[in-house]
């Protein structure tokens, strides 16, 4: 079955710092992959999406490249800052069968230091 | 516009308890989605609603968990004889439409707590 694999946090940078968060999965088909951030005390906002192979998705300085060839969804920032701090997910959503959910990632909690 | 919203944001019952949580999609999203954040076993799905029907209930964890929508809007899931296990943060979430490419926005969640 469809499935999505982060790396194991917490992540704890300097501000200023360059971020990369991993993320892999294993799906049939085409899916379309997102990441959505959690910020403390919040709910789950949607960062960034890419529906296709070589899409770039990105938002708020965040990048993430849909790469087919290495089954990745690596989520990048160039110089975080401590409003980054929050719980990072990978997703992707393989609406198979015509059944459409995503299937998420376990988290991976980022801090970020002044 | 408004957002998911759901309610209780809290909710607290003895074990054994009827639960009905609800959730409030945003308006027009034909598309609606119930999922499960607990500690051990992470972001879960649950079930998916497209209009009133429910075409994915495969991620409901027993009979004792059941869903409806009315309207095209409005969605209720209840937790017959709740059990601690059932202690977790429900989410709701909608999308304009069905399709792998359309995001999900989801509520704040209601916390619930089993004693």
């Amino acid at each position: 079955g469809n499935s999505v694999t982060q790396m194991e946090g917490p992540v704890t940078l300097s501000e200023e710092a360059f971020l990369t968060i991993n993320c892999t999965y294993t799906a049939t088909g085409y899916p379309s992959l997102f990441w959505y951030v959690q910020y403390p005390g919040e709910g789950l906002q949607l960062l960034l999406k890419a529906t296709k192979a070589n899409d770039k998705g990105s938002n708020k300085g965040f990048e993430a490249t849909y790469r087919k060839e290495t089954t990745s969804f690596h989520l990048e920032k160039g110089s975080v800052q401590v409003s980054d701090s929050a719980v990072y997910f990978c997703a992707l959503n393989g609406f198979s069968g015509g059944y459409n959910k995503l299937i998420f990632g376990a988290g991976t909690r980022l801090a970020v230091h002044p | 516009g408004a957002g998911v919203s759901q309610s209780p944001s809290n909710k607290v019952t003895e074990k054994g308890k009827d639960v009905e949580l609800r959730c409030d999609p945003i308006s027009g999203h034909t598309a609606l989605y119930w999922y499960r954040q607990s500690l051990g076993q992470g972001l879960e799905f649950l079930i998916y609603f497209q209009g009133n029907s429910a075409p994915d209930k495969s991620g409901l964890p027993s009979d004792r968990f059941s869903a409806e929508r009315t309207g095209g809007s409005v969605s209720t899931l209840t937790i017959q004889r709740t059990q601690q296990e059932d202690s977790a943060v429900y989410l709701c979430a909608s999308s304009p439409g069905g399709g792998r490419d359309q995001p999900q926005h989801f509520g704040d969640g209601t916390r619930l707590s089993i004693l």
